[in-house]
């Protein structure tokens, strides 16, 4: 069965640091999506992104963070300049196209998540 | 803005016992419901969901009604297995989310013991 997969699953970095994170959603989906859970709290919506370019983000998704879609199957997220704050566990999620089109219950397919620590 | 309550955790429940764990929203629109599970090294995987007003999703056991009166979407089970120990998310997709992106609740950790 398809599934998203992310790299890697904990990374481990110095503050200032820059880190990306990969991803490499289910392979005909279309929307992808980061989410991040920071430890002992909700999992929050970061960034969608749709035909190339961001389509949604939220007001932690600030200019440190970016993503791209580099070569048509990885997805990543860079935090430019981690701070202790960023640490958290960093979900991606994709979703494709059903018979009935692209809609709100479409189910998102998540990653097993990259747990992030900023020393 | 747009939220989700769930009940906090943890659950420990014995093997057979009843389970529900509250979810309520808030009434902003008209949202789709899901819940989302996530067993231990794994990722977020979809358990059930509902889209409209008295709806009920159901899967493995685990049912769900779509209550709009009273804005939750509670889930349960009538009799759960050690292998339900997991860490279930309730999670709206609010009408006003434009590319789908879902709120999730803090999550509840169950724990099944033999």
């Amino acid at each position: 069965e398809p599934e998203v997969t992310q790299t890697p699953s904990h990374q481990v970095t110095q503050m200032g640091q820059e880190v990306i994170l990969r991803c490499v959603p289910i392979s005909n989906h279309l929307y992808f999506y980061w989410y991040r859970q920071i430890l002992g709290q909700k999992v929050e919506f970061l960034v969608s992104f749709y035909n190339n370019e961001i389509s949604e983000k939220s007001e932690i998704f600030d200019d440190q963070f970016s993503v791209e879609r580099p070569d048509g199957s990885n997805f990543t997220l860079k935090i430019r300049s981690t701070k202790l704050e960023d640490s958290a566990m960093y979900f991606c999620a994709s979703v494709g196209r059903t018979t009935s089109g692209f809609n709100s219950y479409n189910e998102q397919f998540f990653g097993p998540g990259t747990r992030l620590t900023v020393l | 803005g747009d939220s989700v309550t769930q009940m906090e955790g943890p659950v420990t429940l014995s093997e057979e016992a009843f389970l529900t764990i509250n979810c309520t929203y808030t009434a902003t629109g008209y949202p789709s419901l899901f819940w989302y599970v996530q067993y231990p090294g794994e990722g977020l995987q979809l358990l059930l969901k509902a889209t409209k007003a008295d709806d009920k999703g159901s899967n493995k056991g685990f049912e769900a009604t779509y209550r709009k009166e009273t804005t939750s979407f509670h889930l349960e089970k009538g009799s759960v297995q050690v292998s339900d120990s997991a860490v279930y998310f309730c999670a709206p997709r609010y009408s006003g989310a434009g590319s789908y992106q879902l709120t999730f609740g803090k999550g509840t950790k169950l724990s099944v013991i033999p």
